[in-house]
């Protein structure tokens, strides 16, 4: 089992532009959560993915979006990036009805 | 609304000393409590997790936990540290309760264990 796995490891981008990251969940797993790690603070949720419609979201702009594939893996999309969205993101896929989350080793997003 | 305070953003202690991480909880429903480890450069690994059972948990590496509903506590200890149990720690509260709740992390303690 290959657990829940992050692309790309890294990534450099410059304010303005785009950006996609993409997360495959631990087997038999059906649901996805994206969640911010700024440095030294904790993940924040910024949105979950079920049956491939978001199903809950947190504080986070417009700018976030994401999809969630009949595969259930998941992208996360972040436009017009600003220097504050350099962070570690972080997916986790858990089983719905199940509450243990499962994190990846996430994709660290730095912005110039 | 659901909330995690984290006491101590950095916690020190000897090899073989005690490990005690602090934990308050604020929720409005009946709270499903985790505790999480993070070493450099990686992602979260669950450690435990309360879910209205026994008060007491026991994890992974030697860690458990103790639900105290009059304390709103959930603190974790390990009786013996070792070298390896140094990494950050957070406590998470599951947003809602139950399956779908997205997890609120707590700022995270920093385990640091000297030989």
């Amino acid at each position: 089992d290959a657990g829940v796995t992050q692309s790309p490891t890294h990534l450099i981008k410059t304010r303005g532009q785009q950006v996609t990251l993409r997360c495959s969940p631990k087997s038999g797993h059906d649901t996805v959560s994206w969640y911010q790690q700024a440095l030294g603070q904790g993940p924040q949720f910024i949105f979950q993915y079920y049956e491939e419609e978001e199903r809950q979201r947190g504080n986070f702009p417009d700018r976030f979006s994401g999809h969630q594939f009949p595969n259930y893996s998941s992208e996360l999309n972040v436009n017009a990036l600003l220097l504050g969205d350099s962070a570690l993101y972080l997916c986790a896929s858990s089983l719905d009805g199940n509450n243990e989350q499962f994190f990846g080793p996430g994709t660290r997003l730095t912005v110039l | 609304a659901q909330s995690v305070t984290q006491l101590g953003s950095h916690v020190s202690v000897s090899e073989g000393a005690l490990v005690l991480l602090r934990c308050n909880y604020s929720s409005s429903v009946p709270p499903y409590l985790f505790w999480y480890v993070q070493y450099p450069n990686q992602g979260l690994q669950l450690l435990l997790k309360y879910t209205s059972a026994a008060t007491l948990v026991k994890g992974i590496n030697g860690f458990e936990a103790e639900f105290k509903k009059s304390e709103t506590s959930f603190h974790l200890t390990k009786p013996s540290a070792h070298m390896s149990d140094a990494a950050e720690y957070f406590c998470a509260v599951s947003r809602w309760g139950g399956s779908q709740g997205n997890l609120i992390f707590g700022k995270g303690t920093k385990l640091s264990v000297k030989p």
